[in-house]
C-alpha cells in the first residue's frame, strides 16, 4: 500500500536559515504529493501540492519538486522566519482517490 | 467563501458512551474524508464519502461509522468509546469527482477526550 517516510525528529534552527524536510514515498502507480501544515491548535492548510513527475510546487517561499527517479518529495525555504514554527506533513493521494496516507510530520522551531 | 467547519470543537465523554462529531464542508464540495490524529499513531484515514455513499474506509471497527446528508455536511459517530479514540478528529472536504488534483481542505478538527 500507500506509505510517505519523513526524517525523524524536530528540526531547530534559527531565523533566516536554510530549512529542508526530507520526504520519500512508496505508492503504486503516479500519486498526488502535497506538504500540509499544522500550526498549533488547528487543522492542516495545503502549503504545496504536485500531481506528475518533475512538478515543482511552491507556496509562501516553499518549494518542493516531485522526483519520480527518488520517489521524494523534499520541502525546501530559503530563508525561515519565526512566525514558519510549526508541524509539517508529506502526504500523498493515488489517482482518483481521496484517501490521504501522511507521513509522522516534523515539529520545525525558528529561534530569532 | 467559508472554509470548513466541524462542531464541536471540544468534547469529553466517558468510556462506553457514544459521540457523534459534525463537518460542514466548503461550499460546492461534495465530497468529505475524516481522519484521526494521534501523537501514537499519526494521522490515519477513517472513511471518505462522496454524494451521500461511502467511497473509502480505513482500517477501523466498526465502532466507528459516518454518513453524508444531501447537502453534503457529515457526520461521524463512535460508539461504545475506549479510551484509546482520544484523539483530534479532522474533517477534509475536496471537490471530488474526476478532478485529477484532489485538494483537501481541512477543518480546525474535533478535540474528544474519553475519561
Amino acid at each position: 500500500g500507500n506509505s510517505v517516510t519523513q526524517m525523524e525528529g524536530p528540526v531547530t534552527l534559527s531565523e533566516e536559515a536554510f530549512l529542508t524536510i526530507n520526504c520519500t514515498y512508496t505508492a503504486t502507480g503516479y500519486p498526488s504529493l502535497f506538504w500540509y501544515v499544522q500550526y498549533p491548535g488547528e487543522g492542516l492548510q495545503l502549503l504545496l501540492k504536485a500531481t506528475k513527475a518533475d512538478d515543482k510546487g511552491s507556496n509562501k517561499g516553499f518549494e518542493a519538486t516531485y522526483r519520480k527517479e527518488t520517489t521524494s518529495f523534499h520541502l525546501e525555504k530559503g530563508s525561515v522566519q519565526v512566525s514558519d514554527s510549526a508541524v509539517y506533513f508529506c502526504a500523498l493521494s493515488s489517482y482518483g482517490n481521496n484517501r490521504l496516507a501522511f507521513g509522522k510530520g516534523n515539529q520545525v522551531v525558528v529561534i530569532p | 467563501k467559508a472554509g470548513v467547519t466541524q462542531t464541536p470543537r471540544y468534547l469529553i465523554k466517558t468510556r462506553g458512551q457514544q459521540v457523534t462529531l459534525s463537518c460542514s464542508p466548503i461550499s460546492g464540495h461534495r465530497s468529505v474524508s475524516w481522519y484521526q490524529q494521534t501523537p501514537g499513531q499519526g494521522l490515519q484515514f477513517l472513511f471518505e464519502y462522496f454524494s451521500e455513499t461511502q467511497r473509502n474506509k480505513g482500517n477501523f471497527p466498526g465502532r466507528f461509522s459516518g454518513r453524508q446528508f444531501s447537502n453534503s455536511r457529515s457526520e461521524m459517530n463512535v460508539s461504545t468509546l475506549e479510551l484509546g479514540d482520544s484523539a483530534l478528529y479532522l474533517c477534509a472536504s475536496s471537490l471530488g469527482g474526476d478532478s485529477i488534483s484532489y485538494e483537501q481542505y481541512f477543518g480546525p478538527g474535533t478535540r474528544l477526550t474519553v475519561t
